[in-house]
């Protein structure tokens, strides 16, 4: 099993819509969680940081739950903007912030 | 802000060629990383320094060399490239301590024939 497992997509969705990604992570003990967006032949970019009670960034929403060992991103009234590849990523236990990156979910917006 | 600046952007060489990548930030980061990117898979950890005069090794470390030659400067080194190196690789740095994120430089496109 992948320590990181995304669904590779591509989401096709229209403008205005809603979308969600989960993302499944295999070691318990994974200390913290970041969902990077990533465009096209450009670097990954943090998108937000996820924690344990939920948080919201605008139309971005992430949800961590520990239990299931799942992260998840909801993307509200998407965007042609919103276009990219995003990455579940997650910091597993041993210290030295050596993160660990999901393959990435593919998102299209279209008109 | 610069951020993580990489050099070259795109690079070719010939197999047992030699070659070596830059990378600075000027974000006063502890910890620097380099990591490769292949088609369908996540970014792997090639090296790593968590401060200035330590490395270490990552996921996949074999064929390549780094060297943290201060604080802002961390490069990675491939001896005798080899047609699997080629990739996309990105360095990133980072504040020290836990759930730090990471701040990627924009990518050294690699080719080996």
């Amino acid at each position: 099993r992948k320590e990181v497992e995304q669904d590779p997509g591509p989401f096709n969705v229209p403008e205005g819509a809603t979308v969600a990604f989960n993302c499944t992570y295999s070691n318990s003990a994974s200390q913290s969680f970041f969902w990077y967006r990533q465009d096209c032949r450009k670097e990954p970019k943090l998108l937000m940081s996820v924690y344990s009670s939920g948080n919201e960034d605008g139309r971005f929403t992430a949800q961590l739950n520990r239990a299931s060992q799942y992260i998840s991103l909801l993307i509200r009234d998407s965007k042609l903007s919103d276009s990219a590849t995003y990455l579940c990523v997650v910091n597993p236990p041993g210290g030295y912030n050596k993160l660990i990156f999901g393959a990435g979910t593919r998102l299209a917006v279209h008109p | 802000n610069a951020g993580v600046t990489q050099t070259p952007k795109f690079q070719v060489l010939k197999t047992g060629q030699s070659m070596t990548l830059q990378c600075a930030q000027d974000m006063n980061h502890n910890s620097m990383y380099w990591y490769r990117q292949d088609p369908g898979m996540g970014l792997r950890l090639i090296y790593y320094s968590a401060s200035e005069g330590t490395t270490d090794k990552g996921e996949v470390p074999n064929g390549y060399n780094v060297s943290r030659l201060n604080k802002r400067e961390f490069s990675l080194r491939l001896e005798s490239a080899a047609p699997s190196q080629t990739s996309v690789y990105f360095c990133a740095s980072s504040s020290s301590g836990k759930n730090q994120p990471q701040h990627f430089g924009d990518g050294t496109r690699l080719s080996i024939l």
